[in-house]
């Protein structure tokens, strides 16, 4: 699986757009991107996932760069409850479809 | 949709006992299912991977006669601390996915205290 490297934290102001650096330069051409958060003492949340086209859902839009070196997870209106760490992971659609974890950059949504 | 269920959230034990943890996906059917650990401060650790009805794939360094994993219908995982000690104490959290190419979707963890 491609490394991924993120920001270790951020701040973003409750109301703002929050736009989340991903950086997997070593992505294959069939790995996808996958976004998911954890908020404290609970389980990851799945946020979105791309390959290479832009994606957008309820919660988030992901942006991936043409070519797919890096993306970033963009949250239109930060809220309170937005604040936990965030991972960007890279990995191959397969049959097992393992997710590895890094470290994920902690963000923070100040009033 | 796409909600898991792990029970229970928390236990806390006594040395040298067996603690079995439950995950179910309420509403889709898991071919895959995965078990994580995750201590203080630090990243989850994918354990074991499984699929219905086979034996579960453990990551290097996990020991499998100590996590014993059963994973016998598409909506049941199970996973079993055998004779645990208080190096076991962590947050285990289960994940599942049904086919294609859908995503992992989390159970909100267990937080396993052995005294």
């Amino acid at each position: 699986d491609a490394k991924t490297t993120q920001p270790t934290s951020m701040d973003c102001a409750e109301g703002r757009a929050a736009n989340l650096p991903c950086n997997h330069s070593t992505i294959s051409g069939n790995e996808y991107v996958y976004w998911y958060r954890q908020i404290h003492s609970q389980g990851p949340q799945y946020i979105i996932h791309g390959l290479k086209n832009n994606e957008t859902n309820e919660m988030a839009s992901l942006i991936i760069t043409e070519d797919r070196k890096s993306s970033t997870l963009i949250l239109p209106h930060a809220t309170l409850r937005d604040t936990a760490v965030y991972y960007c992971i890279a990995t191959p659609y397969d049959s097992w479809g393992k997710l590895q974890f890094g470290a994920g950059t902690q963000v923070v949504v100040t009033p | 949709g796409a909600v898991v269920s792990q029970h229970p959230s928390w236990v806390i034990c006594k040395s040298g006992t067996s603690v079995k943890i439950e995950c179910r996906s309420l509403d889709f059917q898991a071919t895959t299912m995965f078990w994580y650990r995750q201590f203080p401060k630090q990243s989850l650790m994918l354990m074991a991977t499984s699929n219905e009805g086979s034996k579960a794939t453990y990551e290097q360094g996990v020991e499998k006669d100590k996590f014993l994993i059963n994973h016998a219908s598409l909506t049941l995982s199970t996973l079993t601390v055998t004779s645990a000690h208080p190096e076991d104490s962590s947050f285990y959290i289960c994940s599942a996915r049904g086919q294609g190419a859908q995503p992992q979707h989390f159970g909100d963890g267990t937080r396993l205290s052995i005294l």
